[in-house]
This record gives structure tokens, sequence and C-alpha cells, in this order.
């Protein structure tokens, strides 16, 4: 089975810092663009980040840029999200999903099933 | 960044109705547009790719369309199911982003 597995959320404080994780099981891992998304309360899907499949392509939506880093350790089949100096807003369901091909048009194809993060004093 | 404006924010439906719901690009993205149906407390799930095509699996009353800068969602036989939220995103560049979601509730 095609499965990919977040787990890393938790409750920190302002300012704070946290690493999550996902495994990605049922295919070869090392061939997929992975990307980050993540939902606050109440809201809409909001892209993060994603990495290439070798990891030497790394991108970051702006409102986490210079703050969040992805990394990825192909030979576990693990994806990462290094978060620094969070804030309220970063408050939010986390998923990583799994990419496409270009002829197949990027789409996320497979989800994890979240993992929360809270940023709270 | 590429803005997706999504259209209606909500609706209303029965079971057996059409839904048709709307995504427009603020610039062209070709063909590379998706949808996502996503249901309280879950995960994401690929309904159609490439504006058209249907991800295996998805049942048949779902389709994609384009017609000029408009993207098209339509469930044709609405089912108890599909009462859910339905994202577009474009993948076309970075940011791959999403439109806001249309929620289909119960009439």
């Amino acid at each position: 089975e095609v499965r990919l597995v977040e787990s890393g959320g938790a409750l920190v404080q302002p300012g704070g810092s946290l690493r999550l994780s996902c495994s990605g099981s049922g295919f070869t891992f090392k061939m997929y663009w992975m990307h980050w998304v993540r939902q606050a309360p109440g809201k809409g899907l909001e892209w993060v980040s994603r990495i290439y499949s070798d990891g030497s392509i790394r991108d970051y939506a702006d409102s986490v840029k210079g703050r969040y880093a992805i990394s990825r350790d192909n030979a576990k089949g693990f994806l990462y999200l290094e978060m620094k100096t969070l804030r309220a807003e970063d408050t939010a369901v986390y998923y990583c999903a799994r990419a496409t091909g270009d002829s197949t048009f990027r789409a996320f194809d497979i989800w994890g099933q979240g993992t929360v993060v809270t940023v709270s004093s | 960044d590429i803005q997706m404006t999504q259209s209606p924010s909500s609706l209303s439906a029965s079971v057996g109705d059409r839904v048709t719901i709307t995504c427009r690009a603020s610039q062209s993205i070709s063909d590379f547009l998706n949808w996502y149906q996503q249901n309280p407390g879950k995960a994401p799930k690929l309904l159609i790719f490439g504006a058209s095509n249907l991800q295996s699996g998805v049942p048949a009353r779902f389709s994609g369309s384009k017609s000029g800068a408009d993207f098209t969602l339509t469930i044709t036989g609405l089912q108890p199911e599909d009462f859910a939220t339905y994202y577009c995103q474009q993948t076309y560049n970075s940011p791959r982003t999403f439109g806001q979601g249309t929620k289909v509730e119960v009439k």
C-alpha cells in the first residue's frame, strides 16, 4: 500500500522550534517531488514547501521563507520540515504530499493523514 | 504568484443534483489544474488532474473541463458521500496555489 505518515506535531510556544517528519512507504520514495501543505483551523489549504527528488531544489511559501527548512532522506524514505521562530499563525494541520510527474500535471496524488502543530503560550 | 479564484464559496444541493464549481487563474496555467475533495478531519483526495483527467478510483460522476480561462468541476448525480469541500490547485509553477474552497452542503 502506498502510504505517507506524518509525525512530530505538538504544542509549542511562540518563538519555538519543531521538526515534522513524514514517512513514505509502498513506492520508490526517491523518485518523487515531495511537498508540505498546511491548513489552519477552519481555513483552506496553503502550500508550504517542496523538495525535488534528489533534494537539489527546494522552495518555500513567502509566509515561511527563512524560518522553515525542508529536507529528505531518500535512503530511509523520510521527508522533514524544520520549523523555527514559530508564530501563532503557523498553527495548522500539516500534511505531506507526493507529487506526480509532468505528464500527469504534477498533481498531489498521495497525502498523509496530517499532524497538528499548535503555537500558543 | 498565481491567484486561484474559486466560486461559489459554498452551495446547497440535494442528492441527485448536478453541481458545478468554477475556478479561474490570474494568469495562464495551461492545463495544470487539479481538483481535490476534502471531508472534515480528513486529508484532501485527488479527484481530477490536468483539468479533465479522472484520477484512478474516482467515480465517473466527477468530471472536469476547461473553457478559456475558466476551469469547472462537475458532479453529475450528487451522492451523500459527496457533501464535502472542494479545492482547485494550480501546479503550473511555484508556489502551488489553491483556491479558497467550495463547501457543498445539504439543501
